[in-house]
């Protein structure tokens, strides 16, 4: 069954602090995404990623870095996290011409 | 500005009553996806539908590409429809980075 998984689910950070957030996909999908997601607020695109060993800035990456070493294993990386980077993350994965498959998010709280 | 736009934000329907959703976009979309949103889950894939009309189960989604916009309507709302639905275009080709709305939040009540 496909399946995006993500980890930690949740997560309460220190200002400061280093976080990093982990997706993992069974799928065999090529692409991956990171969005964050905030209250009331649609997605919006951090990184992503078309290929192993290479990883693209999305919409919003400042503050943010993205490592893909596997095609099954994204990472999300806030090397310094600020309380603005406080949200819900998801991450998604697909293949050409369908949509993406969404895992269950991570809700991180920066403090 | 915003490069999609959802209306209405929320919306109160009883059981049984049909409800109209509506995403204009700004720029050219390549890809036009519906999701569905639980509340505090994850998104799920409802409709791909970049143009013309498309119908699954009890929903239907319309989108005029010229026009930059789409609808989703769902007939005989059903408390479990409840939840955040999020329209989503591509902008580009072949890239698949998706733009979202802030998304419609419905609640059927019984």
């Amino acid at each position: 069954e496909a399946a995006v998984t993500q980890s930690p689910r949740s997560k309460v950070a220190v200002t400061g602090g280093k976080v990093t957030l982990s997706c993992h996909q069974t799928n065999n999908h090529d692409y991956m995404y990171w969005y964050r997601q905030d209250t009331g607020h649609g997605l919006r695109l951090i990184h992503y990623s078309y290929v192993a060993d290479s990883t693209e800035k999305g919409d919003i990456p400042d503050g943010y870095k993205a490592s893909r070493p596997s095609q099954e294993n994204f990472s999300l990386i806030l090397e310094l996290a600020s309380l603005s980077q406080t949200a819900v993350y998801f991450c998604a994965s697909s293949r050409t011409g369908q949509a993406p498959l969404f895992g269950e998010g991570t809700r991180l709280s920066v403090l | 500005g915003q490069q999609v736009q959802q209306s209405p934000s929320s919306l109160v329907l009883q059981e049984g009553e049909n409800a109209e959703l509506q995403c204009n976009f700004s720029s050219t979309a390549t890809q036009l996806q519906w999701f569905y949103q639980s509340p505090g889950g994850s998104l799920v894939s409802l409709l791909s539908n970049p143009s013309g009309t498309k119908h699954t189960g009890r929903l239907t989604s319309t989108t005029v590409t010229k026009e930059r916009r789409s609808s989703l309507h769902i007939s005989s709302s059903q408390t479990t429809d409840s939840g955040t639905y999020l329209c989503a275009i591509d902008r580009s080709t072949g890239n698949y980075k998706y733009v979202f709305g802030a998304g419609t939040r419905l609640k059927v009540i019984a």
